[in-house]
């Protein structure tokens, strides 16, 4: 158990809706980072936040928004969903930067 | 960003082989990790090592900062050890709140019994 939780674990939508990931760092953890996983594009950095502040952008749509609490919980939400936003999507959390990172389980989103 | 290379892409093993698997990196990194996703889809950590060897049971990993490579053995395979293994890096001052990972294609790990 990496301490990173994640839920719901598994996600089965339609096209155009709306949907919220949630995680929970490991304790002590300021950092949280998103990541998304698809077959084609592989593991692929989204966002980060550092203490409740967004820290660092990577390949997110504009459709994707985040964001962390003073509890220092994420959460991620997808709208307007498409069948190509079907996907893995890891949140892991770290101390610092430059620490160790750990990945939550996934949560697998299928949208159809 | 960097540019993190893994091979071989695939690797298919009897059991009780062993193998060496390789990650290049294109930058100077800080930090650099090896994961194991199993087939249920899980990232499980195996080594966190921006430089140096080390060993956990029949794993070990050697980086190679200086030459921008790591590798990672896996002597006496089991059938448990199949799955996808990553190799991550990053960059930036060790102080820097800045950590997000480059992550390679993986490599595909097939032991059959």
């Amino acid at each position: 158990d990496s301490g990173v939780t994640q839920t719901p674990k598994h996600l089965i939508t339609a096209t155009g809706q709306r949907v919220t990931l949630r995680c929970s760092p490991r304790s002590g953890d300021l950092s949280v980072y998103w990541y998304q996983q698809s077959l084609d594009q592989g593991l692929q950095f989204l966002i980060q936040y550092y203490n409740g502040e967004e820290r660092a952008k990577g390949n997110i749509l504009e459709r994707f928004s985040a964001q962390q609490f003073p509890d220092l919980h994420s959460e991620l939400n997808l709208s307007s969903l498409e069948l190509g936003d079907s996907a893995l999507y890891f949140c892991a959390s770290s101390e610092l930067g430059q620490h160790e990172a750990f990945f939550g389980q996934g949560t697998r989103l299928t949208v159809v | 960003g960097i540019q993190v290379e893994q091979s071989p892409p695939d690797l298919i093993l009897q059991e009780g082989a062993n193998s060496t698997l390789r990650c290049n990196f294109s930058d100077s990194v800080n930090n650099l990790q090896w994961f194991h996703q199993n087939p249920w889809g899980q990232l499980i950590n195996l080594f966190y090592i921006p430089s140096g060897t080390k060993q956990n049971g029949r794993l070990s990993a050697t980086t190679v900062a200086t030459e921008r490579y790591s590798l990672l053995y896996i002597s006496s395979s089991q059938t448990t050890d199949s799955g996808v293994y990553f190799c991550a890096a990053r960059r930036g001052d060790r102080g820097s709140t800045l950590g997000r990972l480059y992550f390679g294609r993986g490599t595909q790990l097939t032991v059959w019994p």
